[in-house]
């Protein structure tokens, strides 16, 4: 069965500091692997998805993921980061076959001035 | 591209009365729909997927009579939550697939239900 996991339920970090979110999976099959942002009140915004393609994948706003096989990893960093950045962000995979998705818990990025 | 709307965005009701949640596919063809629950400081709980003409699937736990989805058409899907009480009282987020990229769901904005 695939599953996906958060580590972290919130990480605060300073205006200008490196943001990184962790998310592992677990999956038989080649995963297709998704992160998206959500802002209070508002549906999800994809951020960026791994598809077997590069394993180094870039997104919106700045962010990007690296898809590490051997760590089961799909973790999502961005440089520098913002005040807009503070929102939660779910980790997901696609569920071979059925195509369901499995988020993660979430991870709340509270940024600091 | 690959545009989900809902509507309504936000909707109180009355206890004991059903409220009908639109997801409508814009521009592409949705073979298949997920309906999802988020409850406040959570993450998103599949609660059924449904496919066009078929009826939808539901996810352990969620009760089928309560929760009602129809997938009339390529476009558009509906959840109608029966007989509402406050502990529906949640933000239901729709998302739709399509055909040309099967892995990828493309998400609605979200509803947020109160049931006073």
């Amino acid at each position: 069965a695939q599953s996906v996991t958060q580590l972290g339920s919130h990480v605060s970090v300073s205006e200008g500091a490196l943001v990184l979110l962790r998310c592992n999976y677990s999956s038989s099959v080649p995963p297709y692997l998704f992160w998206y942002v959500q802002y209070p009140n508002q549906g999800l915004q994809l951020l960026l998805k791994y598809t077997s393609a590069a394993t180094l994948v870039k997104g919106i706003n700045g962010f990007e993921a690296e898809f590490k096989k051997s760590e089961t990893s799909f973790h999502l960093t961005k440089p520098s980061a913002h005040m807009s950045d503070a929102a939660e962000y779910f980790c997901a995979v696609s569920v071979s076959g059925t195509y369901k998705y499995i988020f993660g818990t979430g991870t709340r990025l509270k940024v600091l001035a | 591209g690959a545009v989900v709307s809902q509507h309504p965005s936000w909707v109180i009701c009355k206890s004991g009365t059903s409220v009908k949640i639109e997801c409508r596919s814009l521009d592409f063809q949705a073979t298949t729909m997920f309906w999802y629950r988020q409850f406040p400081k959570q993450s998103l709980m599949l609660m059924a997927t449904s496919n066009e003409g078929s009826k939808a699937t539901y996810e352990q736990g969620v009760e089928k009579d309560k929760f009602l989805i129809n997938h009339a058409s390529l476009t558009l899907s509906t959840l109608t939550v029966t007989s509402a009480h406050p502990e529906d009282s949640s933000f239901y987020i729709c998302s739709a697939k399509g055909l040309e990229v099967a892995y990828e769901q493309y998400f609605g904005p979200g509803t947020r239900l109160t049931v006073t």
